[in-house]
């Protein structure tokens, strides 16, 4: 089946530095890939779209400028937290399609932690 | 706002069947009902969805009534490997919100020897 690969599954770093998300599509190609975040005990929301060779589409709410979205090629996407600060300490889920119709394949999450 | 509504949590004993109810009374005649569940810490999984016929997969059976107003995900033998948060989620299979999911709280199910 198809596979979405997260790295890292966890990182730590400091207030005011820059932390850089990688979603992998492992056996099929993902024109289009979701981020979605999770609060502790809260559900999951939808961040942004990705899409690649074009700008990503975010949600209301979320500043496009903090975490900023690269979808190079069709099988990554990044997703980078600018200038972390504590609440930004979440669980960050990619997710993506193999194909039309099918449904969304999720990553394993990477869980950030901002002190 | 989530489309659909769950009971926030449910038991069932191991071997059982457990039986997950769900409501979308708003569901719109090109939604399909998925399920997915969350185990702690991890990414959901894709479980099983349909858009008006009863469904079976080797995880799960989906049970949706015929006037698409609710359905059940049936897990014929629950394990303790099967406590996890359960989402039921609406959606389109294509168009501009495809991958779009809105999650609601989900159910709780709790596995218990």
């Amino acid at each position: 089946g198809a596979v979405v690969s997260q790295h890292p599954s966890w990182v730590i770093c400091k207030s005011g530095t820059s932390v850089k998300i990688e979603c992998r599509s492992l056996d099929f190609q993902a024109t289009t890939m979701f981020w979605y975040r999770q609060f502790p005990k809260q559900s999951l929301m939808l961040m942004a779209t990705s899409n690649e060779g074009s700008k990503a589409t975010y949600e209301q709410g979320v500043e496009k400028d903090k975490f900023l979205i690269n979808h190079a090629s069709l099988t990554l996407s990044t997703l980078t937290v600018t200038s972390a600060h504590p609440e930004d300490s979440s669980f960050y889920i990619c997710s993506a399609f193999d194909r039309v119709g099918s449904p969304l394949h999720f990553g394993n999450g990477t869980r950030l932690t901002v002190t | 706002d989530a489309k659909t509504t769950q009971p926030t949590s449910m038991d069932c004993a191991e071997g059982r069947a457990a039986n997950l109810p769900c409501n979308h009374s708003t569901i719109s005649g090109n939604e399909y009902v998925y399920w997915y569940r969350q185990i702690h810490s991890q990414g959901p999984q894709y479980i099983i969805h349909g858009l008006k016929n009863n469904e079976t997969n080797e995880m799960a059976s989906l049970i949706i009534t015929e006037d698409r107003k609710s359905s059940t995900l049936i897990l014929p033998h629950a394990t303790l490997r099967d406590t996890a948060v359960y989402y039921c989620i609406v959606g389109a299979r294509g168009g501009t919100s495809y991958g779009k999911l809105t999650f609601g709280q989900g159910t709780i199910l709790t596995v218990h020897p």
